[in-house]
Order: C-alpha cells, then structure tokens, then sequence
C-alpha cells in the first residue's frame, strides 16, 4: 500500500528565505506527483503536477523535482512571502487513477 | 479553467438525517472523486467515478454511497449521518488514464452532525 510522508508537519520561517518542502513515498510505481496548496478552510489548488518521466516542473518562485527511484519530491520555493503561509500538500497518483496524500506541511511565514 | 463547485459550503444535519452532497465539473472530465479530511488523519478517498453509472469503492466507504447519472454530477450520499461523520468534504475530478491525471478539487463542504 502506498504511503506518502511530509516532515515536517509545520515550519515557521523568516520572509525572504528559500525553502525547501519534502515528499518522500514508499512505491516508486507511480503515475505521476502534485503538490498542493491549502489554505484555511478551504479547498486544495493544485500547483505543480509532475510525470513519472519528468524531473522537474517550474511555475515562477516554484519548482518541484521527482526522484522516482529514491521516492522522493521536494517542493522549492524561493523568496518566500507572507502570502505563501498554507499547508502544503504532496499526492501521488498510483495506476488505479486514485491519489494517495501526505498530511501536508504547514508553512507560517514571518513578516 | 476548470471548475469543480459543491453545492454547499457549510452544512449543519442531525443524527440519522439522509444527507447529499453534490459536486458539479464544467470540463467534462471522466474521473470524480469524494474524499474526507481529518485533522491528524489526511485526507482519505470514499469514492470515485471514472464514468456514468461507474463507481468504486475508496479507502473508506463504510457509511457513503455515491451516484452518478450524468457525467458532470458527482453526489454523495450519507444514508443516515452520524457524528464521526462530521468531517470536511471534498469533491475531485480529472482527466482519464493516458492524460494528464492532474486533480482539480473543489472548495469543500464542511458537515457538521449533530
């Protein structure tokens, strides 16, 4: 069974400061990655969704890279604002079409 | 831009009520999902859809049904509601296998059963 893990859970940093968001999922036999964004008590916005045979994907301060073979994701966001607080998502979509999720990161950023 | 609305945003039902969730997408997309988010548990899949009149059992139906008679309506039904399915629900849809598989969700219906 597929299980996606994001540490840490929450994460509080200085505006101006790059960061780095990580996704790690124990089988590589996925069809593709996204990432999410959450606001509070709201819906997901999808931001980034990546192939399986991609391994990056860019949208302006945001880049996101896929190791299948590791597992691994990281979300990188530069410059990081106030705006960009949330909680983050990261889901794999396995062949059946279904999205496993992570529990996400909450990232508070400090003025 | 692809739109998936849910008919209500907060919704306030007593126990055994029969409550229905609806979710609508104008991009004609195949797939429709329904999950649940809970604080420490994520968010879970109940059910979903890849066509009219087709659907599967997710992670955690038990409670839930769901219907789909026209492509762009996804409902789901809670038989008779009760209080640990108070919850944040989500509705999802995307394209089929061979496209892109991106989910675009919904803004999410906020149960609360009393």
């Amino acid at each position: 069974k597929q299980e996606v893990t994001q540490i840490p859970a929450a994460l509080s940093v200085p505006e101006g400061e790059n960061l780095v968001l990580n996704c790690s999922f124990t089988d590589s036999a996925i069809y593709n990655l996204q990432w999410f964004r959450q606001d509070p008590g709201k819906g997901l916005t999808s931001l980034l969704l990546i192939q399986s045979s991609q391994r990056e994907q860019t949208s302006g301060r945001l880049n996101a890279s896929l190791d299948k073979s590791s597992g691994r994701s990281t979300l990188y966001i530069a410059a990081s604002q106030p705006g960009d607080s949330a909680t983050y998502l990261c889901a794999v979509t396995g062949a059946n079409s279904k999205l496993t999720f992570g529990k996400g990161i909450t990232l508070s950023v400090r003025p | 831009d692809v739109k998936v609305t849910q008919s209500s945003r907060y919704l306030v039902k007593r126990t055994g009520e029969k409550v229905f969730l609806e979710c609508v997408q104008d991009m004609d997309h195949e797939n429709m999902f329904w999950y649940r988010q809970d604080p420490g548990l994520g968010l879970r899949l109940i059910y979903f859809s890849y066509d009219v009149k087709m659907k599967e059992k997710g992670d955690i139906p038990e409670g839930y049904s769901v219907s789909r008679e026209k492509k762009e309506r996804f409902s789901l039904i809670l038989e008779s509601a009760s209080t640990n399915q108070t919850s944040m629900y989500l509705c999802a849809s995307s394209l089929p296998r061979g496209f892109s598989y991106e989910q675009y969700f919904g803004p999410g219906t906020r149960l609360t059963v009393t």
